[in-house]
């Protein structure tokens, strides 16, 4: 199973929009809803963010939303803050009942 | 609220096996898989696989098949994943993540441990 493809990185200016893209297979992103996100800052646990494509856990801020379209996902940080820069990786559900993460993309708030 | 304490750093050997627990609170245990996922210095995350601490079913990444095995211990709410033959490679944090679905799986590791860091070197 290879890793889900996503930019290496994306900046933004504080309380601009950003969009990270997240490219799968029909055997993974394209077959299931079953999208995540994660948020990763230096020393700390993943916290997710978004799951089934669009949905935001309890607690997390409606800046952030999910979509898809085929074999691509795609996360977008709105009203971007300082405490947004952080690694973000995207995950999905596969045919095997595995999951497969993304390569991560670091988002630099400038 | 939900809590998974993982075991504490590690310093192995190469061809030696690491068993890191994750003590769980805070939930019914059995009700909900357990992911393991792991990071190594500067890199992505990394799933290596589930366990159904109900039934004790497990499914691996093609990766670690032969190598790693998840366990559990239902009365002390506990996961546990022991990897084998280590190379200099496999350092990392070692992570357990509980599933956000009860009862089955979508692929959605929603509360982590702190982490445990495994490091590998003669």
């Amino acid at each position: 199973q290879s890793a889900l493809t996503q930019p290496a990185s994306v900046s933004g200016s504080p309380g601009q929009s950003i969009t990270i893209s997240c490219t799968g297979t029909s055997s993974d992103v394209g077959g299931y809803n079953y999208v995540s996100w994660y948020q990763q800052h230096p020393g700390k646990a993943p916290k997710l963010m978004i799951y089934d494509v669009s949905n935001r856990p309890s607690g997390v801020s409606n800046r952030f939303s999910g979509s898809k379209s085929g074999n691509t996902a795609s996360l977008t940080i709105s009203g971007l803050q300082a405490e947004d820069e952080a690694d973000y990786y995207c995950s999905s559900y596969t045919s095997s009942s595995h999951v497969v993460f993304g390569g991560g993309t670091k988002l630099t708030v400038l | 609220q939900v809590q998974l304490v993982q075991s504490g750093a590690e310093v192995k050997k190469p061809g030696a096996s690491v068993k890191v627990s994750c003590k769980a609170s805070g939930y019914t245990f059995t009700g909900y898989y357990m992911h393991w996922v792991r990071q190594a210095p500067g890199q992505g995350l990394e799933w290596m696989g589930w366990i159904n601490p109900n039934s004790g079913g497990t499914n691996y990444a093609q990766k670690f098949q032969g190598r790693v095995t998840m366990t559990r211990d239902t009365s002390i709410s506990t996961a546990y994943m022991e990897l084998s033959r280590l190379r200099s490679d496999d350092t990392a944090v070692y992570y357990c993540a509980r599933e956000g679905t009860v009862g089955a799986t979508r692929g959605v590791p929603k509360y982590w441990g702190q982490g445990t860091l495994v490091t590998v070197s003669s």
